[in-house]
C-alpha cells in the first residue's frame, strides 16, 4: 500500500511570491490534515480536510489556504510568501481524521524556503 | 488554548539504561498519540492512548495515560542506539474542535 505521498519535497521561493503544495494520501483515507515545522515553532496545526470539506483550521493569516478534491487528494497554497514561512510542510492522512482511533499517517514532507 | 508540554527536550543516555519521557497538558483529554521523528525524516505513529490508565507497549517502548493527572509518559527499557529520535507526543481535547496539538519534542540520543 503506498504510502502518504507529498510533492515536491524541495521548494526555493521569493519573497511575495505564492505557492502550491501537493498531498496524495493513502488509498481509502478522507482526511487530510497539514501541519508546518519549524525549529521555533515545533509542529503546528494548519487545516483538516475531510471529504472535500475544510473541517478544522489553526491559527494561520489568511494566506495559508487549501482544499481537497474528491479523489481525497490535497493541495495547501500560500500567497504572499514571508521569508518566516520557510518551513518543512507535513501532510497526514487518516480514516477518520485526528482524535480518532486511527493515527495519522505523515508524508516525507515539502521543504520550504523562502529567500 | 490547549498546551503541551515535553520534558525533557533533550535527552543523552546509555545504552542499556532506561528512562522516562512526560508529555503534560492543560486541558481534559483522553485521547494521546505518540510519534517519533528521525532527522530528515517524518512522523511515524507509535502509540494511539484513548482511555484513562491505557498502556500501550512496543518493543523496549512503553507508553502510558493519566487523564486526571493530564500527564502521559514514554518509557524507554534498556536503549539501544535505534531508538535515537525525536519523540513527539499530542493531544486532541475533548472540548471544541478536534485540532492535533502537538508538544515541544524530545530529542532522544543514545550513546554507545
Amino acid at each position: 500500500k503506498a504510502g502518504v505521498t507529498q510533492t515536491p519535497r524541495y521548494l526555493i521561493k521569493t519573497r511575495g511570491q505564492q505557492v502550491t503544495l501537493s498531498c496524495s494520501p493513502i488509498s481509502g483515507h478522507r482526511s487530510v490534515s497539514w501541519y508546518q515545522q519549524t525549529p521555533g515553532q515545533g509542529l503546528q496545526f494548519l487545516f483538516e480536510y475531510f471529504s472535500e470539506t475544510q473541517r478544522n483550521k489553526g491559527n494561520f493569516p489568511g494566506r495559508f489556504s487549501g482544499r481537497q478534491f474528491s479523489n481525497s487528494r490535497s493541495e495547501m497554497n500560500v500567497s504572499t510568501l514571508e521569508l518566516g514561512d520557510s518551513a518543512l510542510y507535513l501532510c497526514a492522512s487518516s480514516l477518520d481524521g485526528p482524535g480518532t482511533i486511527s493515527p495519522l499517517h505523515f508524508g516525507n514532507g515539502t521543504r520550504l524556503t523562502v529567500t | 488554548e490547549l498546551k503541551v508540554e515535553q520534558n525533557p527536550l533533550f535527552l543523552s543516555m546509555q545504552e542499556g539504561k532506561n528512562y522516562t519521557i512526560y508529555c503534560n497538558y492543560s486541558t481534559t483529554s483522553d485521547r494521546l498519540y505518540w510519534y517519533r521523528q528521525d532527522p530528515g525524516k517524518s512522523l511515524e505513529s507509535l502509540f494511539v492512548l484513548l482511555s484513562n490508565g491505557a498502556v500501550k507497549q512496543e518493543g523496549r517502548l512503553m507508553a502510558s495515560l493519566d487523564t486526571k493527572a493530564r500527564l502521559s509518559t514514554l518509557h524507554i527499557t534498556a536503549a539501544v542506539h535505534d531508538l535515537s529520535a525525536t519523540y513527539f507526543c499530542a493531544v486532541v481535547s475533548n472540548f471544541g474542535n478536534e485540532k492535533l496539538t502537538f508538544g515541544t519534542g524530545t530529542r532522544l540520543t543514545i550513546i554507545p
